[in-house]
């Protein structure tokens, strides 16, 4: 089974500041998928990571991915107040589209 | 154009009662997935459907929960009797290939 680890899962920034959201995941995958939940809402997809290495950039955030060590990471750059949310990562199981999702990384990002 | 979307958005049902919850994916979608959600919890996958075929149920929690998708678009969760824990939102996502976009969900309260 699939198991889908989330580090932190709190994270309280200061603007300006830099962070790493760190996503461990335990059987391969050679796909993950970042999304962003505001609070009450649906998710909204951030990155679609194919294979290993890839690394993919929009605004503030960029995410990689390391299939080998089973890691992938969210960088959090210049942290602004409206990337409060709460984020997960989700690599598919064997199955290539049943998402399995993380707990979740709840960001608060204080002026 | 028009994203996923659910209905009803809030449903409250007592204890015992049969749900249906709607799911209205972007036209041309082959892919339809069902999600559960508890609080502050990720995602937790349901159910799988393309086109009209159920190709994988394995998250379904018990007998109770049944989805069908008879002319391979609209989708249908059924909840019979339903049970406290079943309270949650539940979300569907459709997909075309690899990426699932989400709709807004719909949060059910049994009492």
């Amino acid at each position: 089974e699939l198991k889908v680890e989330q580090n932190p899962l709190f994270l309280s920034m200061q603007e300006g500041k830099n962070y790493t959201i760190y996503c461990n995941y335990s059987t391969t995958s050679d796909r993950l998928y970042w999304y962003r939940q505001d609070p009450g809402k649906s998710l909204e997809s951030l990155f679609v990571l194919l294979s290993n290495g890839a690394v993919k950039q929009e605004g503030r955030l960029m995410a990689s991915l390391d299939t080998k060590a089973r890691l992938s990471t969210l960088h959090i750059t210049a942290a602004v107040h409206d990337l409060s949310a709460t984020y997960f990562c989700a690599p598919p199981g064997g199955s290539n589209y049943k998402l399995t999702f993380g707990k979740g990384t709840l960001l608060t990002v204080n002026p | 154009g028009a994203g996923v979307s659910q209905s009803p958005r809030y449903k409250v049902a007592k204890r015992g009662q049969d749900v249906a919850l709607r799911c209205d994916p972007i036209s041309g979608h082959v892919s339809l997935f069902w999600y559960q959600q508890a609080l502050g919890q990720g995602p937790e996958f349901l159910t799988y459907f393309q086109n009209e075929a159920q190709l994988d149920k394995s998250g379904l929690p018990s007998d109770r929960f049944f989805a069908e998708r008879p002319e391979g678009s609209v989708s249908t969760l059924k909840i019979q009797r339903t049970q406290q824990e079943d309270s949650a939102v539940y979300l569907c996502a459709s997909s075309l290939r690899l990426e699932q976009y989400f709709g807004p969900g719909t949060r059910l309260t049994v009492t």
